[in-house]
């Protein structure tokens, strides 16, 4: 089980928007920056937000991210069929001495 | 161009070490700005951070592994590597090497995020 949560899946017709959701808590999302990735299938992850909401420049700016206290959130807006993939967040989690990175179990993205 | 590439065996017995090195190339390990990570991720499953490693040698790990992990830099190859002892089929996985920005704070160094990746290798552990 995952130290963050996030939902399996979601999915939304081909220009429509949707959100992917992160819970953690003050020792985690609370107190670090988070960031997001997408990983397409047979491919490796790739960062697409980091610092809570920075991008990329070579991520389209279709895509945000945003924090509020200890919930993240992935914005995706105008879907594509090509934006079908996993996506993971991810954060320094500080609640034991030594540290530990930890990621959201991921959600997998259909576009209908 | 940053690339990272994944080496080792496919194969590992259960009950041995499971060795890996990441060449890294285009940039300078060996920056000040800069951890070098292993994660894996199980078949099917997610992404799970093994530990980072700083180009003076400095690491830190996940606690779940701690006891089994060790990674360590050459900075004359422009390499890092993973050892990990003791695997048994849980440790079957694909395994990536990753660049992770660096970022202190109140004493505490660590990975913000990883934002290179090697393109990931595939280690079954079974005898």
């Amino acid at each position: 089980q995952s130290v963050l949560t996030q939902p399996p899946s979601v999915s939304a017709a081909p220009g429509q928007k949707v959100t992917i959701s992160c819970s953690g808590s003050s020792s985690n999302i609370g107190n670090n920056y988070v960031s997001w990735y997408q990983q397409l299938p047979g491919t490796a992850p790739k960062l697409l937000i980091y610092d809570n909401n920075k991008r990329p420049s070579v991520i389209p700016d279709r895509f945000s991210g945003s924090k509020s206290g200890t919930s993240a959130t992935l914005g995706i807006t105008g879907l594509q069929t090509g934006d079908e993939a996993d996506y993971y967040c991810g954060t320094w989690d500080s609640s034991l001495s030594a540290g530990n990175w930890v990621f959201g179990g991921g959600t997998k993205l259909t576009v209908l | 161009q940053l690339q990272l590439q994944e080496s080792g065996p496919g194969l590992v017995k259960p009950s041995e070490t499971l060795s890996l090195t990441c060449t890294v190339s285009g940039v300078a390990i060996s920056s000040s700005s800069y951890y070098w990570g292993w994660i894996r991720q199980p078949p099917g499953k997610g992404l799970g951070w093994i530990g980072s490693v700083y180009y003076t040698g400095s690491a830190h790990y996940n606690p779940s592994l701690k006891s089994r992990v060790t990674i360590s830099v050459d900075t004359s190859k422009s390499q890092f590597s993973l050892k990990l002892s003791s695997v048994t089929a849980a440790d079957t996985a694909l395994y990536y090497c990753a660049r992770g920005r660096k970022y202190c704070s109140d004493g505490t160094c660590y990975s913000t995020y990883f934002d290179s990746w090697g393109q990931g290798t595939l280690v079954t552990v079974s005898s």
